[in-house]
Formats: C-alpha cells, structure tokens, sequence
C-alpha cells in the first residue's frame, strides 16, 4: 500500500495556467506538507497543516494555495503559473507538529512540473 | 551564514571505501537531526535519526557535536547501492508549538566497482 501517494507524476503545462497537483496519505498522520525541490536540488518548505490547520506558511507567492479538506488529503493549487514554477514538488506527512523532536517525515514521490 | 551546510560533492568512492560527510548547522537551538537519503528522481527517505550519544546502523554510524554544532556520518565498505544523494535535516523549534525541518542541499555520493 502506498503510504504518501501524489498525483499527477508529471505535469506539462503553458505558462499562465491554473494546475492542481493533489495528495493522500493513508499513515493516520496529523501533520502534511508541501516542499519544492528545484533545479539544484534545494528542498524547501511551503506549507505545512496540521489536523486541517495552516501551522507553517512559508514566504511563497500567493499564486500558491494549499487546500486541506480533511487530515489525509492536502493539496496544492497554483494560478497563473510561471516559468520558475518549474519544479518537483513533494508532499509529506509527518505523525506530529514539525516542532516535535524525532518526528520523521515520509514523502510522496513527487510531481514534476514543468512549465513551458 | 546558511542554516543547514553540506559540501555538495560530489564524492567518487570505490566499492568498500569507507566515507564520511560532515554538515554544520546554525542555529544552537535545534533539537533533533536526521540523515535523509534522496536518489535520483526519487523522494527523500529517512536514513537515520541522529541522536546525542551517536548511534550506529550496521555499515552507517551517525555522531552529532551540539558544542561545534556539526552532524557526520560514517559509511562503512561502500556498495553500489550507497549511490545517492545524503541530506542533512535539522529541526528548528521557534519556541511553542512552531518549528520547521530545514533540509541541507545533500551531498552527492557516487561508488564505483
């Protein structure tokens, strides 16, 4: 069984499109993430809920809007993409806060978005 | 100053090498630290927590030094399969309920036969 599932896989798309890229995971864990790993392979956060609740919003253009309607599922929606878009993004999702210690994160497979 | 540093590589070992990475972190207030493992095209998974005293997974030793704040790890007689990128992860709690996972940029390892 998939533990931290994300679709699509891929994802081709023209610049000022609106994309939605969703997430499941079925581990009963309270706490979910989205990361982009870009080009050079830096992995950063963008936001991060919590039973539901927005607990980590890192500064990420308001194009991006993440949607959690209920603790296994959080997705991710962009508008009007662009060019720097471009990236693998991961979904995550971890049984407690990311302020508790020792509190492993198991990560989706990613979805590679590329923006033409 | 970064907050989680790692020197990218990328390290070229041959099979049964031992080789280790180092990776430093900033902020003195961290609590816990990890050693992620990404391959290519794939999804960073947990290699091993780091924990104060050092610990040891069979060919895999971790060892954190809170004083010089730096993170190692050990890779014993290298395998092919070894190949992938190390992430060092700490975490960062900003007082409450409110901290982050930062992700170091991973240090490439390659072993050859």
């Amino acid at each position: 069984d998939t533990a931290v599932s994300q679709t699509p896989k891929y994802l081709v798309t023209q610049m000022g499109n609106d994309k939605s890229i969703k997430c499941e995971q079925n581990l009963g864990h309270d706490t979910m993430y989205w990361y982009k790993q870009d080009s050079k392979k830096f992995l950063k956060i963008m936001f991060s809920y919590n039973n539901k609740e927005l607990i980590i919003n890192e500064t990420v253009p308001n194009r991006f809007s993440p949607k959690s309607p209920d603790k296994a599922h959080l997705n991710l929606h962009i508008n009007s993409l662009e060019l720097g878009d471009s990236a693998v993004y991961f979904c995550a999702s971890s049984q407690d806060r990311p302020s508790r210690s020792y509190n492993e994160q198991f990560f989706g497979p990613g979805t590679r978005l590329t923006v033409l | 100053r970064k907050e989680v540093e790692q020197d990218p590589g990328p390290f070229n070992v041959p099979e049964g090498a031992t080789v280790a990475f180092n990776c430093t972190y900033s902020n003195s207030a961290s609590q816990s630290f990890f050693w992620y493992r990404q391959d290519c095209r794939k999804e960073p998974k947990l290699l091993m927590s780091v924990y104060s005293s050092g610990n040891e997974d069979g060919r895999f030793t971790a060892q954190l030094n809170r004083a010089s704040q730096y993170i190692s790890l050990l890779i014993r007689d290298s395998k092919l399969s070894d190949s992938a990128t190390y992430l060092c992860v700490v975490n960062y709690n900003y007082g409450g309920s409110q901290g982050n996972l930062i992700f170091g940029k991973g240090t490439k390892l390659s072993v050859k036969p």
